[in-house]
């Protein structure tokens, strides 16, 4: 079964910095998953943060950045808002035409 | 400015059938891969569904394959769902969204689909 793992939840304090990660339970995520990110405050459309691993979506400030962490797709977040406080999704193109979510992160700015 | 505006939710009964659609506007629609996301009442997004810029190629989750179809009017810019045989896990809200570079980018508002006997 192809399972995408995100950490559950996690903090951070107003102006810190926080990375999230995205991992493959089939092995190294790699810039060939084409790894993305989605922020979603609940009850809202989710938002584009981050395609094709790096690339910003269309509004998405720079404080917001993807990357490879190892054998991991990353976001990470700096100089965090309170207006960050959503839950994060990735997505990996795990070949054939298929996609896959992760679990989420939920975040808190505190 | 790209629109994507989903319609055709609702109640329906486990067995029955229900027809989405998303409206697109804003871009050259024909150009673009599109896709279906659903998200359960609390749950996380879930991707299922995909369709090429020209039709010609279509992908599902194993969750919805061989119930749903997915496809698109190039001339009225217009991406469609076929829904049947619903089942009860499939309540939840659907969105359509813009494909882009191997991910998406543009997100409709949902649409709310509940099964219920």
């Amino acid at each position: 079964q192809t399972v995408v793992t995100q950490e559950p939840s996690f903090s951070v304090s107003p102006g810190g910095t926080v990375t999230l990660t995205c991992d493959w339970s089939s092995g190294s995520v790699s810039t060939n998953y084409y790894p993305s990110w989605y922020q979603q405050t609940p009850g809202q459309t989710p938002r584009t943060l981050i395609y094709s691993t790096n690339i910003r979506s269309s509004g998405v400030p720079d404080r917001f950045s993807g990357s490879i962490l190892g054998n991991k797709a990353a976001l990470t977040i700096t100089g965090a808002q309170a207006d960050d406080e959503s839950d994060y999704y990735c997505m990996l193109y795990i070949g054939s035409g298929s996609w896959v979510f992760g679990g989420g992160t939920r975040l808190t700015v505190l | 400015e790209v629109q994507l505006v989903e319609s055709g939710g609702g109640l329906v009964q486990p067995g029955g059938s229900l027809r989405l659609s998303c409206a697109a506007s804003g871009f050259t629609f024909s150009g673009y891969w599109m896709h279906w996301v659903r998200q359960a009442p609390g749950k996380g997004l879930v991707w299922f569904s995909r369709i090429n810029s020209d039709g010609s190629t279509t992908t599902y989750a194993d969750s919805v394959k061989g119930r749903f179809t997915i496809s698109r009017d190039d001339a009225k810019n217009t991406l469609d769902l076929q829904m049947n045989s619903l089942r009860v896990e499939d309540t939840a809200v659907y969105y359509c969204a813009r494909g882009v570079s191997w991910g998406v980018d543009y997100w409709g508002q949902g649409t709310l689909v509940t099964v219920s006997p």
